[in-house]
């Protein structure tokens, strides 16, 4: 069956490292997405993709980057973590011939110390 | 200006009873589209069901409906006979547009539901 996953499912870091999260997706969707999730904010876009090569900024991109140099995969980089960027993490694809249903990955937790 | 809001941050329903949770949204776009997610607290994102600007007919899934009131901008999820299972967070979304950059979603903040034995 088609999925999407995250990893790592939980990390741990300190201000100021790089930290990649992983999105893999077997949907073959051209769309993919990546949210944050904070309490009282609901999910927040932070960059989106429309196809290998297309990146996008969201509405909380800072801090924040992707590349896409496959369908599959949508990693997202932050460049210095920190304090503010502890959240969980989700990955979303969807296609844009259907009714732009999202698939959600597991979530990924990061805390950045 | 949200482009969704999700007024009941917490609501609370007998089991074997309806509820209904609210939804409202801000677009000058004709053409949209309104999704409701589920997310229980294993931490999951689940989709319910969808709604399209230009559907004549209220969505269904189920157990789930949709709401659907244009004029008023409205799209609250109905959920018929609850079971302890629908305890969890829902999330409201949006989707402006049908053109190109239209799959993006906004997302209201959510309403948790408990449902009660």
């Amino acid at each position: 069956d088609a999925e999407i996953t995250q990893s790592p499912r939980h990390k741990i870091t300190e201000t100021g490292r790089q930290v990649t999260l992983a999105c893999h997706q077997t949907w073959n969707h051209n769309n993919m997405f990546w949210y944050r999730q904070d309490l009282g904010h609901g999910l927040r876009l932070i960059h989106y993709s429309y196809g290998v090569q297309d990146t996008n900024k969201g509405e909380v991109s800072d801090g924040y980057s992707v590349s896409r140099s496959n369908t599959e995969d949508l990693p997202l980089t932050l460049e210095s973590a920190a304090s503010s960027q502890t959240s969980v993490y989700f990955c979303a694809s969807s296609d844009p011939s259907g009714t732009y249903e999202q698939f959600f990955g597991p979530g990924t937790r990061l805390t950045v110390l | 200006a949200q482009k969704i809001t999700q007024t009941q941050p917490g609501m609370f329903v007998q089991e074997k009873e309806a509820v209904t949770l609210d939804c409202t949204y801000d677009t000058s776009d004709p053409s949209y589209g309104l999704f409701w997610y589920k997310q229980p607290s294993s931490g999951e994102m689940i989709f319910l069901i969808y709604q399209g600007s230009y559907d004549q007919q209220n969505a269904t899934e189920g157990r789930y409906s949709l709401n659907f009131q244009k004029a008023r901008k409205s799209a609250n999820l109905v959920i018929s006979a609850s079971q302890l299972g629908d305890s969890a967070m829902y999330f409201c979304a949006m989707r402006e547009g049908t053109q190109g950059g239209s799959e993006k979603l906004v997302f209201g903040k959510g309403t948790k539901l408990t449902v009660n034995p």
